[in-house]
């Protein structure tokens, strides 16, 4: 049983094309974020939710939208891809955000979603 | 005051030596220190973590050393292993107040057999 499950795995587009990667979480966290990973393997924080709530919303094109359906999902959607998209993203989850209880604050990655844009 | 500076970017170390990778922050309001490991085609996993109140924590062959005054912690692994080769990322977050979860850039572990 997969904790955190993204879809797809791997995905190659053309510019200017829509794409969105869906990830659901079955750990009953209630926090879910974005990550993106570029090439040199920087990890940088996209999107967190909180209880389907958009808490952090870091400097992103707004071609980017994350949607939360409910806790246990967080999908994003991307217009207009652009060349300088291509990286994997990476979803996670965690208890919560901000907890005293620090392994609330663990986050738990999927396998990461590798994007192509041709 | 929000990064969290991590070196070397790569290391390369024989098989039963020591890894040593630091990492420096700079705000205080950090209270938990994680460190994740990554393998190829996979996501980070937590491997370790510490509050700044304790000096160091071991787990089997992994340690933080924390040193508050000096606001570094380093992450070492005993009898290096090829199956330890992996990037390893140290990460700083604050657990009351604003939430700030930073990670380090990474540092590309190889282990020669």
């Amino acid at each position: 049983d997969t904790a955190v499950s993204q879809t797809p795995k791997y995905l190659v587009t053309q510019m200017g094309n829509d794409k969105s990667i869906k990830c659901e979480q079955n750990l009953g966290h209630d926090t879910m974020y974005w990550y993106k990973q570029d090439s040199k393997k920087f990890l940088k924080i996209m999107f967190s939710y909180n209880n389907k709530e958009l808490i952090i919303n870091e400097t992103v094109p707004n071609r980017f939208s994350p949607k939360s359906p409910d806790k246990a999902h967080l999908n994003l959607h991307i217009n207009s891809l652009e060349l300088g998209d291509s990286a994997v993203y990476f979803c996670a989850s965690s208890q919560g955000m901000g907890e005293a209880s620090s392994y609330k604050n663990i986050q738990y990655f999927g396998a990461g979603t590798r994007l192509s844009v041709l | 005051q929000q990064q969290v500076k991590q070196s070397p970017q790569s290391l390369i170390v024989q098989k039963g030596g020591i890894s040593i990778i630091n990492c420096a922050y700079e705000n205080t309001a950090f209270d938990y220190f994680p460190w994740y490991q990554q393998f190829p085609g996979k996501g980070p996993a937590l491997l370790i973590a510490i509050r700044p109140d304790v000096s160091e924590k071991k787990e089997g062959r992994f340690t933080i050393s924390f040193n508050k005054s000096a606001k570094q912690f380093s992450l070492h692994i005993m009898d290096s292993q090829p199956g330890d080769s992996a990037t390893y990322f140290c990460a700083a977050l604050t657990t009351s107040g604003t939430y700030k979860y930073i990670f380090g850039t990474g540092t590309r572990l190889k282990v020669l057999a």
